[in-house]
């Protein structure tokens, strides 16, 4: 009973590296998220999929990019790491985004990410 | 800008006791309220939830009460216990997805 599942859990970038924060779930959710925390704020969403091929931008999407070629998989991109994404990253997913159902949102374990 | 605030970044509390902890927000279009759980190196965890048509939703030990004139709303734990140490969150539902307040991280004393 994985659940969502986010790898890695860790990661250090210099400035300018790319890479690709991983994410999948097996259960079958349409809706699937990837929130930001920076320490001692709130989590901040970043990008959004209703479903396999559709995607689109929250409240920082600046820096990343995203597809979902499957219902399981989310992948995040970074591009030109920089020091301002430094972050925790959750990759979460919910049957659909109604109110209710997002009481069932499943969130990841995390990717902590430093850009030095 | 922050459509969620919690203005209590932390919380102490003895083992027993009722903790209080609170919640503003700014869009009166929200109209749907969760509060989250996160122990560290997990994700957040759903804990309880609460609609605008209602006042108080109960579970359990955790009661959520809305003030929808203030804006505010907030989590009481009674009793609290030393497992509930954790950093809570408030969140507001936008239609497609949660907007969340910073947190407050809540420590329970023996």
């Amino acid at each position: 009973n994985a659940g969502v599942t986010q790898t890695p859990k860790f990661r250090i970038l210099k400035i300018g590296q790319s890479m690709t924060l991983q994410c999948t779930q097996d259960m079958n959710h349409n809706y699937m998220y990837w929130y930001r925390q920076d320490p001692g704020m709130g989590l901040k969403l970043i990008y959004y999929s209703v479903g396999a091929g559709i995607t689109d931008k929250g409240e920082v999407p600046n820096g990343y990019n995203v597809s979902r070629s499957t219902t399981e998989d989310f992948p995040l991109r970074l591009e030109l790491a920089a020091p301002s994404q430094t972050s925790v990253y959750f990759c979460a997913s919910s049957l659909a985004g109604t109110e209710l159902l997002l009481e069932k949102l499943f969130f990841g374990s995390g990717t902590q990410l430093s850009v030095l | 800008d922050q459509q969620v605030k919690q203005n209590s970044p932390s919380l102490s509390v003895q083992e027993g006791r009722i903790s209080i902890l609170n919640c503003d927000y700014t869009n009166s279009m929200f109209d749907y309220f969760l509060w989250y759980k996160k122990y560290p190196a997990e994700g957040p965890t759903f804990l309880i939830s609460i609609s605008s048509i209602k006042d108080k939703n109960e579970d359990g030990r955790f009661t959520v009460f809305l003030n929808k004139s203030a804006k505010h709303l907030s989590l009481h734990i009674v009793p609290s216990q030393p497992g509930d140490s954790a950093v809570y969150f408030c969140a507001a539902y936008s239609g497609y997805a949660l907007n969340f307040g910073k947190g407050t991280s809540l420590l329970v004393t023996p």
